[in-house]
């Protein structure tokens, strides 16, 4: 299965900036997907993203306040702007090994707004 | 849109003692998935189980695939400290549909 290298692994912001997150992938992949976990919470997916066009973004997400950069099959970038303490939240990238195979995690981004 | 009941959403039991998560749609998946997760660290995927009536076992944990495909299981023998962690089931629709639908997931704590 693939490796995901995520980082930072932590943060404690400012309200009112913004934070990119970076995932890097040992391997292409077509889609890499970004999720949103509150703590001790399940898994919100906020958007996928594919190689050389926009990002898909799920209902109660918009590429403003999240934009995403795809610029080549192992790597991806989530920006979270203009911060406030509601999006304190731990976000996670993922890319599919198929279906039926299930899907690996990286390591997440804690993200503190303050 | 896919939803997936998941249940207990807490769980706290001593070590050595039996165990059961469920989970729950009315929605028929292509393949259901279980997850483990650990403070600090992404889900770390458990099994995935495509067939109905599939059962798989992961020495103490056995994971069981309803013959309609709209459930899931999951049974921890002997719970040990180290099972400690969130569980999560996760669906995949199948076909053009990627995408995965999460339960809100299940808090284990073992103690010992």
């Amino acid at each position: 299965s693939a490796v995901i290298s995520q980082k930072p692994s932590r943060d404690i912001c400012q309200r009112g900036t913004s934070l990119t997150i970076q995932c890097q992938v040992d391997s292409q992949v077509t889609m890499m997907f970004w999720y949103r976990q509150q703590p001790g919470q399940s898994l919100t997916l906020i958007a996928t993203a594919n190689q050389g066009s926009e990002a898909t973004y799920e209902s109660g997400f918009v590429i403003d306040k999240f934009p995403i950069s795809r610029p080549n099959l192992t790597f991806s970038t989530l920006t979270v702007s203009n911060m406030s303490p509601e999006d304190s939240s731990i976000y996670l990238c993922s890319v599919s090994g198929g279906l039926n195979y299930g899907y690996t995690f990286g390591s997440g981004t804690r993200l503190t707004v303050v | 849109t896919q939803l997936l009941e998941q249940s207990p959403q807490f769980l706290s039991i001593q070590e050595g003692e039996n165990l059961t998560v469920y989970c729950n749609s009315s929605s028929v998946f292509s393949s259901l998935q279980w997850y483990r997760q650990e403070p600090g660290e992404g889900p770390v995927l458990l099994v995935t189980v495509v067939t109905g009536g599939e059962v798989k076992k992961l020495k103490r944990l056995t994971f069981q695939f309803g013959d309609a495909r709209k459930d899931s299981s999951l049974h921890i023998t002997a719970a040990q400290p180290g099972d400690t962690g969130l569980y999560l089931c996760a669906g995949a629709g199948g076909g053009s549909n990627y995408k995965l639908t999460f339960g809100k997931g299940t808090l284990l704590t073992v103690n010992p």
